[in-house]
């Protein structure tokens, strides 16, 4: 049980080059969500997705689009990246399971991609 | 979502119990407390989480007061391996996200 698998898991970028993350998880979970983490700070939402087919943007959506063609997978692109957007990357997943109940045991985390844009 | 209001930094000493405290005093009646630790730069992790009475798992207790304003995070033996920024988070029993914010940094000290 792999739990949640982020590719890659370091990038360089040129500005203005594209590339896409991916996230996979093999929870069955419903729900999918991309977060950045910039240095010495929290994290903020980019977009997330309730299931498969569905996405919605988060706090700091702009610069960012995402997929989530098949329930395990959900891949966060940057069409052009900007210097602003060098930080670490974290996929989290979670059931759709009202919250509190016997199934519900928070977000599960990736380990997070790494990517400086230069 | 609730806003939530921790302090930045705190110390404890190797062995003691941790009390990190979390403000939450607009949580509405259907939202949960839910408390997570990332350690140096790894993906955060899942700890605990309760509504209304204290909790307790094999990381944790979490102590909610009675007006549900504030609760408090208890690491009952904190050891150097709990050193992490640890966040306190208010989700809707229906929400879709999550918004965390800054967390405290947990300093264990030998």
């Amino acid at each position: 049980n792999a739990g949640v698998t982020q590719t890659p898991k370091f990038r360089v970028l040129k500005t203005g080059q594209s590339m896409t993350l991916l996230c996979a998880q093999d929870m069955n979970h419903e729900y999918m969500y991309w977060y950045r983490q910039d240095p010495g700070m929290g994290l903020r939402l980019i977009h997330y997705s309730v299931g498969e087919g569905t996405t919605a943007k988060g706090e700091v959506p702009d610069g960012y689009n995402v997929s989530r063609l098949k329930k395990q997978n959900f891949l966060l692109g940057l069409e052009s990246a900007a210097p602003s957007q060098t930080s670490v990357y974290f996929c989290a997943s979670s059931y759709s399971v009202r919250a509190g109940g016997p199934e519900d045991h928070g977000y599960t985390f990736g380990s997070g991609t790494r990517l400086t844009v230069v | 979502d609730a806003k939530t209001t921790q302090p930045t930094s705190m110390d404890c000493a190797e062995g003691r119990a941790a009390n990190l405290p979390c403000n939450h005093s607009t949580i509405s009646g259907n939202e949960y407390v839910y408390w997570y630790r990332q350690i140096h730069s790894q993906g955060p992790q899942y700890i605990i989480h309760g509504l209304k009475n204290n909790e307790t798992n094999e990381m944790a207790s979490l102590i909610i007061t009675e007006d549900r304003k504030s609760s408090t995070l208890i690491l009952p033996h904190a050891t150097l391996r709990d050193t992490a920024v640890y966040y306190c988070i208010v989700k809707g029993a229906n929400a879709g996200k999550s918004t965390f914010g800054d967390g405290t940094t947990l300093t264990v000290k030998p």
